[in-house]
């Protein structure tokens, strides 16, 4: 049972436009989620972060909103650049335990 | 450098024999992961440990066994692989603290014929 959904296995976009990655969670007793990048032939790395007390996190290009009441959170790329181009996985956690769930990724494309 | 390394990055093993993945932090973590991704799946999580000699089940756990000795190593051993553990594996380490993320090693790619 997924309990967190990337419905867009894909994404294409005009460099320098903005790039929406979309994530939903079934479980409401997450309190924190992530996005991690990941690059062919390398591992995850961390990208941004938000906790279930906030709804925006910005950190430079990227910014992620969480809407608990949909139980719904989006990254925002702007602008989007070439290097852009990997797969974002959507992940989420309680701060009980050590467990990640994590989407099924979406991948993006940044066209030059 | 704070890294999470694994051991091999790409094996090829016949159904049965038993292989070992290593795993192996720098960063003085307790919590250390082993995840698995396929296409269409995403990663998934067979097992995790909160420290040293405790371990615990993730959701993909048949077919696997895990160890956690000493604090920066978490070797994955599959006792008797079969066709459908051909996969992506990665090994990550976190800490306690609340709100933090997991760091990921490089992969290690496994087909079993």
């Amino acid at each position: 049972d997924q309990q967190v959904k990337q419905n867009s296995p894909s994404l294409s976009v005009q460099e320098g436009r903005i790039s929406i990655l979309n994530c939903d969670y079934t479980n409401s007793m997450f309190d924190y989620f992530l996005w991690y990048k990941k690059y062919p032939a390398e591992g995850p790395t961390f990208l941004i972060s938000i906790s279930s007390i906030k709804d925006k996190n910005e950190d430079g290009r990227f910014t992620v909103f969480l809407n608990k009441s949909a139980k719904h959170l989006s990254l925002h790329i702007v602008p989007s650049q070439p290097g852009d181009s990997a797969v974002y996985f959507c992940a989420a956690s309680r701060n009980t335990g050590n467990q990640f769930y994590f989407g099924t990724g979406t991948s993006l494309t940044v066209i030059p | 450098e704070a890294q999470v390394t694994q051991n091999p990055r790409y094996l090829i093993t016949v159904t049965g024999k038993k292989l070992t993945v290593t795993c192996s932090q720098n960063m003085n973590h307790e919590y250390m992961s082993w995840y698995r991704q396929d296409p269409g799946l995403g990663l998934r999580q067979i097992y995790y440990s909160m420290n040293v000699e405790v371990t615990d089940k993730g959701d993909v756990p048949e077919g696997y066994k895990v160890s956690r000795k000493e604090k920066r190593n978490f070797p994955l051993i599959l006792e008797s692989p079969s066709p459908n553990q051909t996969s992506l594996y990665f090994c990550a380490s976190s800490t306690p603290e609340l709100n933090t993320e997991a760091f990921f090693g490089q992969g290690t790619r496994l087909t079993v014929v």
